[in-house]
């Protein structure tokens, strides 16, 4: 069975550009998660799907992070524009109930 | 507000020589706890769910216990493919839905 996955798995880009992540969920899971690490820390959380709804979104900074999951199976994270702090891996996560048990292997952003 | 702790930060070990890790919560009633290896350039890879205190699990060369202010990660005769970070997460059952708060993680090295 297919893990989760992600694209890109790095990316460079100056401040102020835009970026997005995609992110494609274990088959059948109807929750996705997208993290943000930042180096030497734990993942935090930034949204939480189910299905196509945004369930939890209270730590994403939504003046330049945006997010949707339509159909409720592939999901894109939106940057726009990035900051210096963007920097971190962003991770995608999938799970049929319960916490999360799934991670992909992460996108890591650096902002110039 | 959930909060974790772990330490120590950093552990080396020679192999064969077993030792603990800690990981120190509060939250406002536990769903679960969760312990995660994470390698180099990977997403978070599962390992246990607790959900109760005096509760512990097995897999190979770690068990995990929980008690109702920690959890230890016992590795018992530790190799080099052991080495990784491990990181502790909770989930409360006040916090919205399924989401989990991390701890920093150790970050374990195993020598030959």
């Amino acid at each position: 069975e297919a893990g989760v996955v992600q694209s890109p798995r790095y990316k460079i880009i100056e401040k102020k550009q835009p970026v997005a992540f995609w992110c494609n969920p274990i088959s059948g899971h109807n929750t996705l998660y997208w993290y943000r690490q930042n180096l030497g820390q734990g993942p935090e959380l930034l949204i939480r799907y189910e299905n196509e709804e945004a369930v939890d979104d209270s730590q994403l900074p939504k003046d330049r992070f945006s997010a949707e999951r339509l159909k409720g199976v592939d999901s894109t994270l939106k940057i726009q524009p990035a900051e210096l702090g963007d920097s971190a891996v962003y991770l995608c996560a999938s799970s049929s109930g319960g916490a999360t048990r799934f991670f992909g292997p992460g996108t890591r952003l650096t902002v110039l | 507000e959930d909060q974790v702790t772990q330490s120590p930060e950093a552990l080396r070990l020679q192999e064969g020589e077993s030792s603990s890790l800690n990981c120190s919560y509060t939250v406002s009633g536990l769903r679960g706890l969760f312990w995660y290896r994470q390698d180099p350039g990977k997403g978070p890879e599962f390992l246990f769910t607790l959900y109760s205190a005096g509760e512990e699990k097995e897999k190979e060369r770690l068990k995990a216990t929980l008690t109702k202010k920690e959890s230890f990660l016992h590795i018992t005769a530790p190799k080099p493919e052991d080495s990784a970070t491990y990181l502790c997460a909770v989930q409360g059952l006040v916090t919205s839905g399924s989401r989990l708060t991390f701890g920093e993680g150790t970050q374990l090295t195993v020598n030959p």
